[in-house]
């Protein structure tokens, strides 16, 4: 069973930074792009960054491009974004998503880590 | 990277059919035939209804079916079932690895 597990929310203030992670199993996670999409409260889903399964290929929307890190271990089984300036409209729930093999649509999402960007 | 526009809500009766209209660009749904639907339920992940335009995954309802005309995307669901009642967002391939979402439809199952 394919599972994502997301940890590292929490509050913050503006202009800090706070790294989340997202453990993956059920599957050979190495062969797999990820993603991490974003929702703020009451709001739709927003894409945030994905990775190419060797790490070649990354991506970022221009709302956290600059800001934002996305990186991965193979070895771990483990998907990471560091989130630096952050910013009250950063605020969300962050899903850890995967990518289907062809990388043309996400098959399986976390639960989700919240994070709260506030004084 | 503007988000597809999708209608804020629709509404039915149990046994009814609705149709959620997704509209994009020439650049995203009108370039490939690769959108995606989720179902997300209060406080749940997204789930995976239909993929790459009209695919179902296996253990979604045949009461879920996926379309496409030029830039435009729907979802139909035949059969309004109370457990229907959820936010649907559509998901369009943009290129280079990216996808664009909609902004979200909340169906009330009347």
């Amino acid at each position: 069973e394919v599972q994502l597990v997301e940890s590292g929310g929490g509050l913050v203030k503006p202009g800090g930074s706070l790294r989340l992670s997202c453990a993956a199993s059920g599957f050979t996670f190495s062969s797999y792009s990820m993603n991490w999409v974003r929702q703020a409260p009451g709001k739709g889903l927003e894409w945030v960054s994905s990775i190419s399964s060797s790490s070649s290929y990354i991506y970022y929307a221009d709302s956290v491009k600059g800001r934002f890190t996305i990186s991965r271990d193979n070895a771990k089984n483990s998907l990471y974004l560091q989130m630096n300036s952050l910013r009250a409209e950063d605020t969300a729930v962050y899903y850890c998503a995967r990518v289907t093999v062809g990388a043309t649509y996400i098959d399986y999402w976390g639960q989700g880590t919240l994070v709260t960007v506030s004084s | 990277q503007s988000a597809l526009t999708q209608p804020a809500s629709v509404s039915g009766s149990p046994g009814q059919s609705i149709t959620i209209s997704c509209t994009g660009t020439s650049s995203d749904v009108g370039s490939y035939n690769l959108v995606s639907w989720y179902q997300q339920h209060p406080g749940k992940a997204p789930k995976l209804m239909i993929y790459e335009g009209s695919k179902r995954p296996s253990g979604v309802s045949n009461r879920f079916s996926g379309s496409k005309s030029g830039n435009t995307a729907s979802l139909t669901i035949s059969g309004l079932q109370a457990e229907d009642e959820a936010d649907y967002y559509c998901c369009s391939y943009a290129g280079s690895s990216t996808f664009v979402f909609g902004g979200g439809t909340k169906l009330t199952v009347l």
